[in-house]
């Protein structure tokens, strides 16, 4: 079993859709949870980081975070064609960071 | 401001010849890590500084791959004899420093052994 798992897809959404990321860990010690943004041929981009139980929302974009399950999700509302990407769970333990292997999401227009 | 720079951009070398790539964090993080990025996958985590100090070092795959940062500030990743299966994307992300703070990528050094 893999330390961090995500569903490689693709996801794909039409344009204004929601589109749900989701991803899962292993580790119990984690203590924070990035989700990164990765162009074809670019660098991961940080787009949302999570540290607490619950919700955190930044315009578009809405990490959600559930320790007892040991899941993290990412929304993100109004797809645009520019949201296609690879979107890779990252998961922290006093920096030791684990990445999942990515989901690619296509946003059709 | 500047981001976590990266060079060469590409390298390309042959079986058996050594490499150097360089990575100049963020001006005042401490941290600065390594990743290896194959094709489809995540980065792989190779090894973890704070300041000076090479804190892990666990992902490293051989003894070929040696990191330091003298001055702690640019990093050096030096691979030598390399192999074909050494080919892949090498990632730098640099961070704040305090434990469990975002990292930041440069644009990685793709590196191909013929």
């Amino acid at each position: 079993q893999k330390e961090v798992e995500q569903n490689s897809g693709p996801l794909s959404v039409p344009e204004g859709a929601i589109a749900s990321l989701n991803c899962t860990y292993s580790d119990r010690g984690s203590q924070s949870f990035f989700w990164y943004r990765q162009y074809s041929g670019k660098s991961p981009e940080l787009i949302m980081f999570i540290y607490s139980n619950g919700d955190k929302e930044d315009g578009r974009f809405t990490a959600q975070l559930n320790k007892a399950s040991q899941y993290v999700s990412l929304l993100i509302r109004d797809s645009q064609p520019s949201d296609s990407a690879t979107y890779l769970c990252a998961v922290n333990n006093n920096n030791d960071m684990r990445f999942g292997a990515g989901t690619r999401l296509t946003v059709k227009p | 401001g500047a981001g976590v720079s990266q060079s060469p951009r590409y390298k390309v070398a042959k079986r058996g010849q050594d490499v150097a790539l360089r990575c100049d964090p963020i001006s005042g993080h401490v941290s600065l890590f390594w990743y290896q990025q194959a094709l489809g996958q995540g980065p792989e985590f190779l090894t973890y500084f704070q300041n000076e100090a090479q804190l892990d070092k666990s992902g490293l795959p051989s003894d070929r791959f040696f990191a330091e940062r003298p001055e702690g500030s640019v990093s050096t990743l030096k691979i030598q004899r390399t192999q074909q299966e050494d080919s892949a994307v090498y990632l730098c992300a640099s961070s704040l420093g305090s434990f469990n703070q975002p990292q930041h990528f440069g644009d990685g050094t793709r590196l191909s052994i013929l």
